[in-house]
């Protein structure tokens, strides 16, 4: 399958503890982009990079994430010290560099479940 | 980037177009229009876009209007399937980046 990668599909854990997600794009693919989604809503922006630079990360939603794609390929998202509303699906998407016509293509998500 | 606005839900025959609208009347000259579905559970998929030109691919029809301010996705023959929440994104390129902001869509019911 050469689609957006994320792993794990489902992470439980309790408040206060530190989770890592990763997300593999398409190989070919120079910016990676992660969106966060509550249940009902559509996906919200967090951050995103091209190549290894973080390019846009103002839409964090607080000091306790962080995003990382140390050499240009996979990225990780972390959050630390989870709360009850950290509760969500997290997406991954990747796209080709080139204007304002590139698609982006999401994997099929983190879903993170505080206890 | 220009702001989207979708009917929040409607039904379709199994076997019949759906036809699904979006206005988006703040659209500027560089913005294409981008349609998304999401079935739940997963990730979106990408379904098609355009700038000005009508569009289609093996999924379905983008028709955007002359003025560009609205557009229609057409699936021309809906299945089961095809029951999803679509999402109509309108994105150009700026200097803070290329993500989509992504409203609340369309759900989509393919109804037997």
């Amino acid at each position: 399958d050469t689609g957006v990668s994320q792993d794990p599909r489902h992470k439980i854990t309790k408040r206060g503890q530190n989770v890592t997600f990763r997300c593999d794009p398409i190989s070919e693919h120079n910016r990676l982009y992660w969106y966060r989604q509550t249940l009902g809503q559509g996906p919200e922006f967090l951050t995103y990079f091209q190549n290894e630079a973080q390019l846009e990360k103002s839409r964090l939603l607080s000091d306790r994430f962080s995003a990382e794609r140390p050499k240009g390929s996979f990225s990780t998202l972390e959050i630390q010290r989870t709360e009850q509303g950290d509760s969500a699906m997290y997406l991954c998407a990747s796209s080709l560099e080139g204007g304002g016509g590139q698609p982006q293509h999401f994997g099929d998500g983190t879903r993170l479940s505080i206890l | 980037d220009a702001k989207t606005t979708q009917p929040p839900s409607m039904d379709c025959a199994e076997g019949r177009a759906a036809n699904l609208p979006c206005n988006h009347s703040t659209i500027s000259g560089n913005e294409y229009v981008y349609w998304y579905r999401q079935i739940h559970s997963q990730g979106p998929q990408y379904i098609i876009h355009g700038l000005k030109n009508n569009e289609t691919n093996e999924m379905a029809s983008l028709i955007i209007t002359e003025d560009r301010k609205s557009s229609t996705l057409i699936l021309p023959h809906a299945t089961l399937r095809d029951t999803a929440v679509y999402y109509c994104i309108v994105r150009g390129l700026t200097n803070t980046g290329n993500q989509f902001y992504f409203g609340t869509g369309t759900s989509l019911t393919v109804i037997p």
